[in-house]
């Protein structure tokens, strides 16, 4: 059965603070990793990462894929209490149906 | 540039009756995922779309669900005869196609069966 498995679950820090949020995964015809920030609406997309070892930045956010090891990081650095929201990640697999498959999430509070 | 629109974003339904949720896609897109989120867990596939076409149906219940994408129209999502366990938070996606994987989310249905 496909996994994807995020850690932690949850974690809070203080503003200024850096943060890695982990993603691994165990699916069958992986394609791509995305993550998404969902705060009381919908996921915001942030990420698309295919290729092993090409970081991806935008602003204070940047993500990594490793495909030999299966996992993803995705750093937030000098944390802003805007970015207090749940992570996700989710995988793309199969062919024909790009379907996402999505782990629990992690859920970041980051307080003054 | 209008994002993914869902209608209605709020919908509470008795036991028995039907919910029919909306899904208009980003403009340029022809794919349309729907995902359920019960509460306490994650995002899970139910049915991919292309416009006249069911692509994947995979993740829907064989029963009460079923799924459209009209060539004009929204995409609809249907559930009949609602059972509490239906409650919960119903998103669609729009992706562009194309070889082009990334999704982009509507602000959603929170669907109350009482």
């Amino acid at each position: 059965e496909d996994k994807v498995v995020q850690s932690p679950l949850s974690l809070v820090v203080h503003e200024g603070d850096t943060v890695t949020l982990n993603c691994s995964y165990e699916v069958t015809n992986f394609r791509s990793l995305l993550w998404y920030k969902q705060e009381k609406k919908a996921p915001t997309f942030l990420f698309m990462l295919t290729s092993s070892g090409i970081e991806k930045k935008s602003g204070r956010l940047s993500s990594i894929l490793d495909k030999k090891e299966l996992f993803s990081i995705l750093n937030i650095t000098a944390t802003q209490t805007g970015d207090s929201a749940i992570y996700l990640c989710a995988v793309v697999i199969g062919a024909g149906s790009y379907q996402l498959t999505f782990g629990k999430g992690t859920k970041l509070s980051v307080i003054p | 540039n209008a994002g993914v629109m869902q209608n209605p974003r709020h919908l509470v339904r008795r036991r028995g009756q039907e919910a029919r949720l909306r899904c208009s896609p980003m403009k340029g897109h022809s794919h349309v995922y729907w995902y359920r989120q019960l509460p306490e867990e994650g995002l899970k596939f139910m049915v991919y779309l292309q416009k006249e076409n069911i692509i994947d149906e995979s993740g829907m219940p064989k029963e009460r669900f079923s799924a459209e994408f009209p060539k004009e129209g929204p995409s609809i999502l249907r559930i009949q005869q609602v059972v509490r366990g239906d409650s919960a938070a119903y998103f669609c996606a729009s992706s562009p196609g194309g070889g082009r994987y990334e999704q982009y989310f509507g602000p959603g249905t929170r669907l109350t069966v009482t």
